[in-house]
């Protein structure tokens, strides 16, 4: 069955950039959307972004000026950059695939990986 | 932006329950429901408003369209006792509800 698994720091200092990458397993990554999103401790949902495996992208506007992802289709992996962050960037984030039939329903999950923004 | 009702509800084995999802501009039909227990990646439950998503026990069902969506779930079970997101599918950015968390009672 198709997996998901984001790696990265689970520390990050305060004005520097946080990358991820999220490996896929169990099926190719072509034709699907690929996203990325992220959970404060004790708080709700937030959309960072998303990615095709053409290279195309759609950012939340929120974060858009910090946001970078990337896609490496030989490796089954995508990758989210976030610069210049702040405690509050500190959250569990997730890489998701989106729904063959409603790319912005997301219908597999990474596990989730704690990254904490801090001195 | 979304607008889930209750925030939180405590509720029995066997009840019926109903969670509210109120979108402030009409997004016809474009509408998820997830479930996520503490841990845990959310799992989809319902897209597209009602279709339910594959492995997803048939007492769950979605209902709405424009603004005024609904989560029901017929006969709560044990394993149901969980928070619950709605989230928009129409426009970007893909935002989800506050959430809703079940407990039992």
């Amino acid at each position: 069955q198709v997996q998901l698994q984001e790696s990265g720091p689970g520390l990050v200092k305060p004005s520097e950039t946080l990358s991820l990458t999220c490996t896929v397993s169990g099926d190719s990554i072509n034709t699907y959307y690929w996203s990325w999103i992220r959970q404060p401790a004790g708080k709700g949902l937030e959309w960072i972004g998303r990615i095709y495996t053409s290279g195309s992208t759609n950012y939340n506007p929120s974060l858009k000026s910090r946001v970078t992802m990337s896609v490496d289709t030989s490796k089954n992996q995508f990758s989210l950059n976030l610069n210049s962050v702040t405690t509050a960037d500190t959250a569990v984030y997730y890489c998701a695939r989106g729904h063959v039939a409603e790319p912005h329903a997301f219908d597999i999950w990474g596990q989730g990986t704690m990254v904490t923004v801090s001195s | 932006q979304l607008t889930q009702s209750p925030s939180s509800l405590s509720a029995s084995v066997g009840d019926r329950f109903t969670i509210t999802c109120r979108a402030s501009q009409g997004i016809s039909s474009y509408l998820a429901w997830y479930q996520q227990k503490p841990g845990k990646a959310p799992k989809l439950l319902i897209y597209a408003t009602s279709t339910l998503q594959s492995g997803v026990p048939s007492r769950f069902s979605g209902s709405g369209s424009g603004t005024d969506f609904t989560l029901t779930i017929s006969s709560l079970q044990p394993e149901d006792f969980a928070t619950y997101y709605c989230q928009q599918l129409n426009s970007s950015p893909y935002t989800f509800g506050q959430g809703t968390k079940l407990e039992i009672k």
